[in-house]
């Protein structure tokens, strides 16, 4: 069964509007972390931030916000006013503590329009 | 600068031949990872080591072999045994190779078999 699941295979939206980009995972640890990477074009993925099972508060930095809700276990990823360099893939990625291996979505191709 | 360095970018080989691509890190990094990425696929796990002189299979560990004789270094062999070569290899190394720590990525290896 798939573990993390970004439902969203592309997107595209004009600059300078908002963008949510879904996670959804799937665990039966009570402690684990989530991951949000960026793969801009040059093709090295960019860690983006970290959060562990147990806050659920939610995460600012800029443009960028992120909201995780276990009751429904999704750890969405917004980006408010998009420029073009956020042209990217992202992806969502869960490691376990019962493993030390981190399993990666598929990831979501964002398309910024100029 | 700190970092890790993944060459060559593009390598191309006949069918049937061995490849090493090289991963080398100076970040001092404890754990080491390598990643397949094909077209829609995400990343896929194909080995991993978190500490010199050992490593494991990932999930997709057929057709490759790995070494980790070295801290800094951690090279990837595709064989001939591999049986669709053709795709974007990632390395990733982090702290020590437990679920919390993030992992920092390679610039990647485009391999394309002819």
């Amino acid at each position: 069964a798939q573990k993390v699941t970004q439902a969203q295979t592309e997107i595209s939206v004009v600059e300078k509007e908002d963008v949510t980009l879904d996670c959804v995972y799937e665990t039966r640890d009570t402690t684990y972390y989530l991951f949000w990477y960026k793969q801009p074009p040059s093709g090295e993925l960019v860690f983006l931030i970290r959060r562990n099972s147990f806050d659920e508060q939610n995460e600012i930095s800029g443009r960028y916000s992120w909201n995780f809700q276990k009751s429904t276990s999704s750890f969405n990823f917004t980006i408010t006013a998009s420029q073009v360099v956020d042209s990217a893939v992202y992806f969502c990625a869960l490691s376990e503590t019962r493993d030390d291996k981190i399993i990666f979505g598929k990831g979501t191709r964002l398309h910024i329009l100029p | 600068d700190g970092g890790i360095t993944q060459s060559p970018k593009y390598l191309f080989r006949k069918e049937g031949q061995n490849v090493t691509l090289s991963c080398e890190q100076n970040l001092n990094h404890d754990a080491m990872y390598w990643y397949r990425q094909d077209p829609g696929q995400g990343l896929r796990l194909i080995y991993y080591s978190q500490i010199v002189n050992d490593f494991q299979k990932g999930d997709i560990a057929e057709g490759y072999s790995v070494s980790r004789e070295k801290k800094e270094s951690f090279p990837l062999t595709v064989t001939s045994a591999q049986k669709n070569p053709t795709a974007f290899y990632l390395c990733a190394s982090s702290i020590r190779g437990d679920s919390y720590n993030e992992q920092f990525f390679g610039p990647g290896t485009r391999l394309t078999v002819l």
